[in-house]
């Protein structure tokens, strides 16, 4: 089955250090998302791919960082985890960005993050 | 303003009940796209519906079925005879076209808990 797909499910860090969160993804979109969720509060985006070119909120923190060596890969780079930084993290992708329906996100079983 | 609005925080059912999830959206947009995410304790968010902003027929999907109604700016999800593998939190989103590309808001999210 096609899918997204995200490693590990649980990841403990301590504060300040850099930890890296990855997704793959077998559905050959484009466009390759990444999301913040805090706990009872909705997904919010952090930045996004498209293709290589690289978006990023405008109030992401400087402390994110991603990375997309091929289309089917994408890392989520924390540099100095705080203990704000604790939370589901969420890998989506769509075909599209611009175009729906081609714009529908498909997301990860997410990765939760706690940090020490 | 372009938000979406779950007024219920938190609905919790008997089996076998019927539950309608709330939905208003605000933009200024005259084309835009709707969705319903269903998100388990697992955590991945799960597509359910997208709608589209020129297709006001209601969908009906096994014991699912959606609402929508732009005299309102609602989009209202109904679980009809509702099972215990119902309970999630329950997001509507809208898309909207912003820098260059769509991107979704979200809502805050209804939790849905189903007992036996």
């Amino acid at each position: 089955d096609a899918m997204v797909i995200q490693n590990p499910r649980y990841q403990v860090t301590q504060f300040g250090k850099p930890v890296t969160l990855s997704c793959s993804q077998t559905l050959n979109h484009n466009v390759m998302y990444w999301y913040q969720q805090k706990s009872s509060q909705a997904p919010k985006l952090l930045f996004h791919y498209y293709d290589k070119d690289f978006n990023n909120e405008a109030d992401t923190p400087d402390n994110f960082q991603s990375r997309r060596p091929n289309t089917s890969f994408c890392f989520l780079d924390i540099r100095s985890p705080g203990l704000g930084d604790a939370a589901m993290y969420l890998c989506a992708t769509s075909r599209d960005r611009t175009s729906a329906p081609t714009d529908t996100q498909y997301f990860g079983p997410g990765t939760r993050l706690t940090v020490l | 303003a372009q938000k979406v609005t779950q007024a219920q925080t938190e609905i919790s059912v008997v089996e076998k009940e019927d539950v309608t999830l709330d939905c208003v959206y605000e933009t200024r947009d005259t084309t835009y796209y709707l969705f319903w995410y269903k998100q388990p304790p697992s955590g991945e968010l799960v597509f359910l519906i997208r709608r589209n902003s020129f297709d006001e027929q209601n969908e009906i999907s096994g014991r699912y079925s959606w609402n929508f109604q732009k005299s309102t700016s609602s989009f209202n999800f109904t679980i009809t005879a509702s099972q215990v593998v119902d309970s999630a939190v329950y997001f509507c989103a809208l898309s909207i076209f912003s820098g260059g590309y769509n991107k979704l808001i979200f809502g805050a999210g209804t939790r849905l808990a189903v007992h036996p």
